[in-house]
């Protein structure tokens, strides 16, 4: 059973416009979330992250929403730049430092010239 | 930042011969480390979960008797994939989990990865 659901397995947007890329959880124990950005063969980079504590959290480009309630969040990147064509993996874990993480599927963004 | 470095980064070897794969942080420690692997279009797939001084936990479905896992130090942990076999070709990531602001802000660091092709 998949814990962290990324319906969406490609998304183009053109450049400049947003991006958005949603993320759906079920365990209602995850109390971290995290985006990673993944270029094809080189490991995951982190992107940003929201604690359950917060609805909201922004940083530059990118701005990653929260709804505890509806057990969902999307990433918003905007404007869109060529450079952010990548994977993108929703990810979530429990509180403790040590927790493993459990990753979506990806979802393929392609940025359109 | 913290890095976290893999070697070697690209491997082939023949079927049967065992590879191994080194993940360390380079400018800090980690008591755990974790160890994934990713099929083409498909998510990063936990195997296990790397302990310092202790056995390694595995996921439901990996064979700990074929990915093995040792925890040598608190800045290195290795995956020796034995007498391997074609199926097991893929990319192996490993991370570790850091501090990053205040709070409850971990984040995990990812190594580079590892290619592995075993023809």
């Amino acid at each position: 059973d998949q814990q962290v659901k990324q319906n969406s397995p490609s998304l183009s947007v053109q450049e400049g416009r947003i991006s958005i890329l949603n993320c759906d959880y079920t365990n209602s124990m995850f109390d971290y979330f995290l985006w990673y950005k993944k270029y094809p063969a080189e490991g995951p980079t982190f992107l940003i992250s929201i604690s359950s504590i917060k609805d909201k959290n922004e940083d530059g480009r990118f701005t990653v929403f929260l709804n505890k309630s509806a057990k969902h969040l999307s990433l918003h990147i905007v404007p869109s730049q060529p450079g952010d064509s990548a994977v993108y993996f929703c990810a979530a874990m429990g509180m403790n430092r040590d927790d493993k993480i459990i990753f979506g599927k990806g979802t393929r963004l392609h940025i359109l010239p | 930042g913290a890095v976290v470095s893999q070697h070697p980064s690209w491997v082939i070897c023949k079927s049967g011969t065992s590879v191994k794969i080194e993940c360390r942080s380079l400018d800090f420690q980690a008591t755990t480390m974790f160890w994934y692997r990713q099929f083409p279009k498909q998510s990063l797939m936990l195997m296990a979960t790397s302990n310092e001084g202790s056995k390694a936990t595995y996921e439901q479905g990996v064979e700990k008797d074929k990915f093995l896992i040792n925890h040598a130090s608190l800045t290195l942990s290795t995956l020796t994939v034995t007498s391997a076999h074609p199926e097991d070709s893929s990319f192996y990531i490993c991370s570790a989990p850091g501090l990053a602001g205040v709070g409850s802000s971990y984040e995990q660091y990812f190594g580079p990865g590892t290619r592995l092709t075993v023809t």
